[in-house]
C-alpha cells in the first residue's frame, strides 16, 4: 500500500509565486525524499531529508519535516514555468521506497 | 554518465501477447526496483532485485507477471497474456549495492510505457 499521500492534488499558480506542497506519512520512517516528474518522463530526486533533521534547503526549495506530525512540506520558492511537473514524496518501506499520487503542479506564465 | 536505461521506451501489445521490459541499472548498481504508474497516480511498488537474487516481490502480480536480474545482461519484467489493465508506465530504478536501508537515493530510468490493445 502506498506510504505517502500528498496535498493538494492539483496546484495552479502564476510565475514568480511560491508553491506549497505536503507530504503525510503513516509509520515512522528514516528517510523522506521528494521527486519531480515531467509529464511522459521518469522521476528526478529533489531532496532527501532524514527523520534527525527538520528543514534543508536546495537552491529555490525547501524541505520541512515533522516526524511528531508524520508530514514534510515541499516549498518551491519564486516559480518558474518550466517547475510544472507532478512532485512526489516518498518514504522508506522495508525494502523499497513507497509514494504517494502526487501533487500536479502547473505554474501559469 | 549513463543513467539507469530501460527500453524499450514505448510498447504496443495486443491482448494475450508477451510484453519483456528491459532494465540496466547504473553503473556500480546491484539493486534493482520495478514500479507501476497508472494514469494520474503515483507508483506503486512491484519487486526488488539485487542480481540473481528476488529479494521482494511483495507488490508484483501472482500471475502472468514474473522478474529477473541475471548475472549477466539487463533486468527484465515480463509479462504474460497481457491485458488492457496492463497499460501503464513501468518504472526501473538502481540504487548502489548497499541498498536502501542507508538511505541512499534510488535512481530512476525514463521509464517504459506499455499499451496493450
Amino acid at each position: 500500500s502506498q506510504q505517502g499521500e500528498e496535498d493538494p492534488q492539483a496546484l495552479s499558480i502564476q510565475e514568480g509565486e511560491n508553491a506549497t506542497m505536503n507530504c503525510s506519512y503513516k509509520t515512522s520512517i528514516n528517510n523522506l525524499q521528494w521527486y519531480r516528474q515531467n509529464s511522459g518522463r521518469g522521476l528526478v530526486h529533489l531532496i532527501l531529508i532524514r527523520s534527525n533533521e527538520r528543514e534543508k534547503h536546495s537552491g529555490r526549495l525547501r524541505v520541512t519535516l515533522d516526524t511528531s506530525k508524520k508530514s514534510s512540506s515541499l516549498l518551491i520558492t519564486a516559480s518558474r514555468a518550466a517547475d510544472t511537473a507532478s512532485y512526489f514524496c516518498a518514504t522508506d518501506g522495508e525494502n523499497d521506497m513507497r509514494f504517494g499520487a502526487g501533487t500536479r503542479l502547473t505554474v501559469k506564465p | 554518465n549513463a543513467g539507469v536505461m530501460q527500453n524499450p521506451r514505448h510498447l504496443v501489445r495486443r491482448r494475450g501477447q508477451e510484453a519483456r521490459l528491459r532494465c540496466s541499472p547504473m553503473k556500480g548498481h546491484s539493486h534493482v526496483y520495478w514500479y507501476r504508474q497508472l494514469p494520474e497516480e503515483g507508483l506503486k511498488f512491484m519487486v526488488y532485485l539485487q542480481k540473481e537474487n528476488i529479494i521482494d516481490e511483495s507488490g508484483m502480480p501472482k500471475e502472468r507477471f514474473s522478474a529477473e536480474f541475471p548475472k549477466e545482461g539487463p533486468s527484465i519484467l515480463r509479462i504474460q497474456q497481457v491485458v488492457r489493465g496492463d497499460s501503464a508506465a513501468y518504472f526501473c530504478a538502481s540504487s548502489p549495492p548497499q541498498g536502501r536501508n542507508s538511505g541512499n537515493t534510488i535512481y530512476f530510468g525514463e521509464g517504459s510505457w506499455l499499451t496493450v490493445v
